[in-house]
């Protein structure tokens, strides 16, 4: 049973254009929404999130959108630049802001390729 | 500032044997979990660990346990190897409190391979 599904495996943009990569859920429980990036042999990072009070969320050249009603979230990253090449996994989890840590659903992931 | 470091980086076993990864977490950091990533997939929660014990668990057999020491480093023990469980194992540390959310820091991970 997939609750976070990103359907996109791939996506190719060019520098400076916007990149969008889009996140659904199944599960009306998960109540906070990460992005974590990684890049190949390296663990994967903390990117940006959100909670489900909020609708949008954003850390410079990063916005996280979440629609609850459709349970869709999105991360937006404009300018892209070349070094935003990585794979984006979308995570939830549903603890909130009590939450402990560790027990977060993720994605398949998204490799985007920002082309200069 | 140390952040999360996994040992071994690379092992190769055989089907049926046995393995131990090793994960020291980031500083200042209690709470270890750990997660398996195959191939084109995402990562899996496999269990969290906090002052010790197991405090939750994802959905894998009774083969993979785990240890938490009193310094917070943590150990993934996987028994009797199937080839499906060659994978990614990831270790992340966080701290539990009010403001958490749910931000983990991840190791590089110990890149298993079953034959």
């Amino acid at each position: 049973d997939q609750q976070v599904k990103q359907n996109s495996p791939s996506l190719s943009v060019q520098e400076g254009r916007i990149s969008i990569l889009n996140c659904d859920y199944t599960n009306s429980m998960f109540d906070y929404f990460l992005w974590y990036k990684k890049y190949p042999a390296e663990g994967p990072t903390f990117l940006i999130s959100i909670s489900s009070i909020k609708d949008k969320n954003e850390d410079g050249r990063f916005t996280v959108f979440l629609n609850k009603s459709a349970k869709h979230l999105s991360l937006h990253i404009v300018p892209s630049q070349p070094g935003d090449s990585a794979v984006y996994f979308c995570a939830a989890s549903g603890w909130g802001i009590y939450n402990q840590g560790g027990k977060l659903i993720f994605g398949q992931g998204t490799e985007l390729s920002v082309k200069p | 500032d140390a952040g999360v470091t996994q040992s071994p980086t690379h092992l190769i076993k055989t089907r049926g044997q046995q393995v131990t990864l090793r994960c020291s977490p980031k500083s200042g950091h209690d709470t270890v979990s750990w997660y398996q990533q195959a191939l084109g997939q995402g990562p899996q929660f496999i269990f969290q660990y906090y002052e010790e014990e197991e405090r939750q668990r994802g959905n894998f057999p009774d083969r993979f346990s785990g240890h938490q020491f009193p310094n917070y480093s943590s150990e993934l023990n996987v028994n009797a190897l199937l080839l499906g469980d060659s994978a990614l194992y990831l270790c992340a540390s966080s701290t539990p409190g009010l403001d958490n959310t749910g931000e983990l820091f991840f190791g590089e991970g110990s890149r298993l391979t079953v034959l």
